[in-house]
């Protein structure tokens, strides 16, 4: 059981926007920790796709934003495209015995 | 450019001991902590550590405590983490990325898979 919580799935048709949430309590999130999103394309190691809540490195699309409020932040795909299917993760700090650095579950992503 | 290279497959038996590999390239090695994350087949990421490369600190996760050391070698930029008393549920692939204890993890290594089997 994750800390940070995840759909398990997600699915859009290429164009379209997806979103997917990463739900966490007041010892992570909500304590005002900052939110990372990964990417991990199948068979390959994670990538690094929004840092500090909001932010994209150098060489991430556009496409990709991040956002967080209150105990949950969100990870949206806009104009959706075959090669974004993959898994993310969102990653926080956790003040409980859980942490330091935690993981969500994990979202599939499959473009439709 | 930042690289991280790890060691390869490793199989050990219940109860050995296994000493994973991760060598920088492209940066200040002692200006970045490493952390240590694994993931067993078809599961989630799962964070195990991590050691500051400038003076050894190190903080693990509470259910590896007394099973993992992570150390770091500065002459060769190279970090390493041994996980000791093996058991199957630790079969996974073993990764290690740059960033610090509160951060996020900007480079990757490639990922060492560890199969843990009689």
């Amino acid at each position: 059981q994750s800390v940070l919580t995840q759909p398990p799935s997600v699915s859009g048709a290429p164009g379209q926007r997806v979103t997917i949430s990463c739900t966490g309590s007041s010892s992570n999130i909500g304590a005002g920790y900052d939110v990372h999103w990964y990417q991990q394309l199948p068979g390959t190691a994670p990538k690094l796709l929004i840092y500090g809540n909001s932010n994209r490195p150098s060489g991430v699309p556009d496409r990709f934003s991040g956002s967080k409020s209150g105990t949950s932040a969100s990870l949206a795909i806009t104009g959706l495209q075959a090669e974004d299917e993959a898994d993310y993760y969102c990653q926080s700090y956790d003040s409980s015995l859980s942490g330091p650095a935690v993981f969500g579950g994990g979202t599939q992503l499959t473009v439709l | 450019q930042v690289q991280l290279v790890q060691s390869g497959a490793e199989v050990k038996k219940p109860g050995a001991s296994v000493k994973v590999s991760c060598k920088a390239s492209g940066y200040t090695f002692t200006s970045y902590g490493i952390s240590w994350v694994r993931q067993a087949p078809g599961q989630g990421l799962e964070w195990m550590g991590w050691i500051s490369a400038y003076n050894g600190n190190t903080n693990y996760a509470q259910k590896l405590q007394g099973r993992v050391t992570m150390t770091t070698d500065t002459s060769t930029s190279t970090a390493y983490m041994e996980l000791r008393s093996l058991r199957s549920d630790d079969t996974a692939v073993y990764y290690c990325a740059r960033g610090e204890l509160l951060g996020d993890f900007d480079y990757w290594g490639q990922g060492t898979l560890v199969t843990v089997s009689s």
